[in-house]
């Protein structure tokens, strides 16, 4: 398959911890990237390479995976959190990329 | 400091050819995958397709016999052509850096991305 799946929507109580996921089979041989979209914004990167943060990214920002799931998690989630959020990664095949449909990810 | 900056038509008649160029600031062009991504409004992030630094070319396989992705490292700049476009093809134009590696595990992300372009395909 070179689909990822992501939850339409998830909400969070503000501080608290938020778990977003992104299931395919292409993440059993990819760590999938992870994107954060604000409205009227080009993405911008929070993690690669499973759990590493660009410069600039808050360390409440964390990745991880196992098997064909991955995983953002934000620790202490925060206003300035609400946003979309997307996985992508190469798919099966290695030669086209994909991404998830995304996760509109709201603080209350 | 990497900087991408993309230009092009913003405005289209159905049946024109979309013409978007990224000029890339402060990079090489060797070592790294050049893409371009839309995103419909309202919608998500669909792949386009990519380039490398010697013209090598991959496309989404749903726009391949439409797309022409092309790279000038005398400019460092590339640049995308969507032929024959519809209402369907209106959407924000990004381009973007990617980076692929790893062994037993790949590591493929964008880091860097164009400010967007919004472009209308309507009569």
């Amino acid at each position: 398959s070179s689909e990822l799946t992501q939850d339409p929507a998830v909400s969070v109580a503000l501080g608290q911890t938020v778990r977003i996921t992104c299931q395919g089979d292409s993440l059993r041989s990819y760590y999938a990237s992870w994107y954060q979209q604000k409205p009227g914004q080009a993405p911008v990167l929070v993690i690669y390479a499973k759990n590493s943060r660009p410069s600039g990214i808050p360390d409440r920002f964390s990745g991880s995976s196992s098997g064909n799931t991955a995983s953002l998690t934000i620790t202490g989630a925060q206003a300035e959190d609400e946003a979309d959020y997307y996985c992508n990664s190469r798919d099966t095949s290695g030669n086209h990329v994909v991404f998830g449909g995304g996760t509109k990810l709201t603080v209350l | 400091q990497v900087q991408l900056q993309q230009w092009g038509a913003g405005l289209l008649k159905p049946s024109e050819t979309l013409s978007l160029t990224c000029a890339v600031y402060g990079a090489s062009f060797s070592g790294y995958y050049w893409s371009w991504i839309r995103q419909p409004p309202g919608k998500g992030l669909e792949w386009i397709g990519e380039i490398n630094h010697s013209g090598s070319t991959k496309y989404n396989p749903s726009l391949k016999s439409r797309v022409t992705i092309s790279v000038d490292t005398s400019k460092n700049q590339f640049s995308l052509k969507l032929s024959s476009v519809t209402a369907a093809d209106t959407a924000v134009y990004y381009c973007a850096r990617g980076e692929d590696y790893g062994a037993i595990i790949g590591r493929y992300y964008f880091d860097y991305w164009g400010q967007g372009t919004l472009v209308t395909a309507s009569s």
